[in-house]
């Protein structure tokens, strides 16, 4: 199976600030029919996750575009130009590229 | 507007069973893959099951292979987990979520305890 490495596991900011977390995967995730699916989830306190990055940097609708992918292969990057408040929770990138699907270990972004 | 509903859960013995619905509305529920995904408490998310369009292919990990039967009504655009043998490490809330992960449930929580 495919292991996503996210780092750092926790990160602090003040409103404002701008941030970034990496996953890295076990393999590359370019796709024969050359699409590359990692995408990045928003786990909320008490909620779901929910899409904000896909196709390594698609942005979903309603998603705001202080969020921004970048990366290749095996390395990648979710940034946040600006955190809020309300960004506040749990970051995890995900691959769908080779079965099955994975996740990684997730990032906790506290509001300093 | 795209909803996705689970019901079915609560605390259930080790060794028994339970039987989790999705009910999907807003979309084409038949032309979509749908997974099952379980975050145990406080831990990350973890991979259930998969399947397709007609239902006719389903995946899983090892762990719950042989233990849960994931399933699916296109008629009534519902989508089952079958789990059998529950164990305390199955303990988590368990979600729902369309193919492409733009759309996840609520999510239902599973306590397997005696």
């Amino acid at each position: 199976d495919v292991v996503l490495t996210q780092t750092p596991p926790t990160l602090s900011a003040t409103i404002g600030q701008s941030v970034s977390i990496s996953c890295r995967s076990s393999q590359s995730l370019l796709h024969s029919n050359g699409n590359t699916y990692l995408n990045w989830l928003l786990q909320r306190p008490g909620q779901p996750p929910q899409l904000l990055i896909y196709l390594v940097s698609r942005l979903e609708s309603g998603v705001p575009n202080r969020f921004s992918g970048s990366g290749s292969g095996t390395d990648f990057t979710l940034k946040i130009s600006g955190v809020e408040a309300e960004d506040l929770g749990v970051y995890y990138c995900v691959q769908s590229t080779h079965a099955p699907l994975t996740f990684g270990s997730g990032t906790k972004l506290e509001i300093k | 507007e795209v909803q996705l509903v689970e019901t079915g859960g609560g605390l259930v013995q080790p060794g028994r069973s339970l039987k989790l619905s999705c009910v999907a509305s807003g979309f084409t529920f038949s032309s979509y893959w749908m997974y099952w995904i379980r975050q145990a408490p406080g831990k990350g998310l973890e991979w259930v099951s998969s399947i397709n369009t007609d239902g006719g292919s389903t995946y899983y990990p090892d762990s719950v292979k042989g233990r849960f039967t994931i399933s699916r009504d296109n008629a009534e655009n519902t989508v089952y987990l079958q789990m059998n043998s529950l164990r305390s490490e199955d303990t988590a809330t368990y979600y729902c979520a369309k193919t492409g992960l733009n759309y996840w449930g609520q999510g239902v929580m599973v306590t397997v305890s005696s």
